[in-house]
């Protein structure tokens, strides 16, 4: 268990909808990352918060968004979805947003358009 | 843009026996870091190893260890005394960035354990 709790870990929903991912880190971390894993893109960052501020942007698309509140929890909004954003959804979390600090992944939600 | 090519979709290896996992990367930084992560069938990222680009000196774990070779960009997972337990998709990845550590992954290895 790395301690990074993620919610739901199963969502089937339809194309067209909206959905919302939730994480929590581990106590203390104050950065959270979110990546993708799919079965043609591979494993892929999506975006970064430290403290509250997004930090990076990576492949995320437009129709996708994240934030992350006051009390560090962070969750990601996917809209107008596609059969194609059917995937695993990490959150990650570390202390800060150095290299040396280890990043704890979560154990991912599966979502699945159909 | 960084990219990290794992060259062998797929190995196997014999219980007890040592099997290495390729890597390569390509970046123009100096100063990065470089990971190993295993996800078993359950689905969750565990870090196995982890190299600093500054460090000549390989990284070790238990039966873990890598061979770093900076100039070549090549990063390579030696797993000794194979067990059923290290049967796994593993994941390179590459991680840099001034005061953002995304990861940068392969498309992974499938290692499977043969009794």
């Amino acid at each position: 268990d790395s301690g990074v709790t993620q919610t739901p870990k199963h969502l089937i929903t339809a194309t067209g909808q909206r959905v919302t991912l939730r994480c929590s880190p581990r106590s203390g971390d104050l950065s959270v990352y979110w990546y993708q894993q799919s079965l043609d893109q591979g494993l892929q960052f999506l975006i970064q918060y430290y403290n509250g501020e997004e930090r990076a942007k990576g492949n995320i698309l437009e129709r996708f968004s994240a934030q992350q509140f006051p009390d560090l929890h962070s969750e990601l909004n996917l809209s107008s979805l596609e059969l194609g954003d059917s995937a695993l959804y990490f959150c990650a979390s570390s202390l800060g947003a150095a290299g040396y600090n280890e990043q704890f992944f979560g154990p991912g939600t599966r979502l699945t358009v159909l | 843009a960084q990219t990290v090519t794992q060259s062998q979709p797929e190995m196997s290896v014999q219980e007890a026996e040592t099997v290495t996992l390729s890597c390569t990367y390509d970046t123009s930084e100096s100063d990065y870091y470089l990971f190993w992560y295993k996800q078993p069938p359950s689905r969750q990222m565990i870090l196995v190893i982890r190299q600093e680009a500054y460090k000549q000196q390989n990284a070790t774990e238990n039966r873990f260890s890598v061979n770093f070779q900076k100039a070549a960009k090549s990063f390579s997972l030696k797993i000794s005394d194979s067990q059923l337990g290290d049967a796994a998709m593993y994941f390179c990845a590459y991680g840099w960035g001034a005061g953002s550590y995304q990861l940068t992954f392969g498309k992974g290895t499938k290692l499977s354990v043969i009794p």
